[in-house]
């Protein structure tokens, strides 16, 4: 069946490291993307994209990064990770840029200490 | 600003009664509506949408209320299931461009 997975599923790391977060999806979808989940604020959008070689930025982009080298795959990359990232992260896809469903993955649970 | 907004961060419902969910938008120019459902340590699961030319969606024991003029919506559940009991998110588009979630209801449905 196909899917949309995530790893790590549970993160631990300290101040300044680089930590990469995996999203893969196997629905061949074009559009993939990056939310936080945070208390009071709801799923905020970090970054998307609407294909291979295809980035933009989100509402909360500052201090990540993705990058697109294929269409299963968009990587989350914090380059010196912080507390205020603390958060769980849930990476999405969808078909199309029209009025497509957006399909989430379980979820990755990140501590920054 | 919150495009989006939740206003309630939880509710309590008895079994078999109807359960309403509430929330409103403030740009204009969103035109597709989604209900999302999430439980604890899973992603969000889509429920339930509504395009912007219609003023009601139903699917089942959900149905999606919409009122343009008061920019509000409303998902409606009945009846409500112990079942139910999740965090809501409602979710707003102007096509071709991203989502934007509300803050999340928090539902209990006691049995």
């Amino acid at each position: 069946d196909a899917e949309i997975t995530q790893s790590p599923r549970h993160k631990i790391t300290e101040t300044g490291r680089q930590v990469t977060l995996a999203c893969h999806q196997t629905w061949n979808h074009n559009n993939m993307f990056w939310y936080r989940q945070d208390l009071g604020h709801g799923l905020r959008l970090i970054h998307y994209s609407y294909g291979v070689q295809d980035t933009n930025k989100g509402e909360v982009s500052d201090g990540y990064s993705v990058s697109r080298s294929n269409t299963e795959d968009l990587p989350l990359t914090l380059e010196s990770a912080a507390s205020s990232q603390t958060s769980v992260y849930f990476c999405a896809s969808s078909l199309d840029t029209s009025q497509e469903t957006q399909y989430f993955g379980p979820g990755t649970r990140l501590l920054v200490l | 600003d919150q495009q989006v907004k939740q206003n309630s961060p939880s509710l309590s419902v008895q079994e078999g009664r109807i359960s309403i969910l509430n929330c409103d938008y403030t740009n204009s120019m969103f035109d597709y509506f989604l209900w999302y459902k999430k439980y604890p340590a899973e992603g969000p699961t889509f429920l339930i949408s509504i395009s912007s030319i219609k003023d009601k969606n139903e699917d089942g024991r959900f149905t999606v209320f919409l009122n343009k003029s008061a920019k509000h919506l409303s998902l409606h559940i009945v009846p409500s299931q112990p079942g139910d009991s999740a965090v809501y998110f409602c979710a707003a588009v102007f096509t071709g461009n991203q989502f934007y979630f509300g803050t999340g209801t928090s539902l209990t449905v006691i049995p």
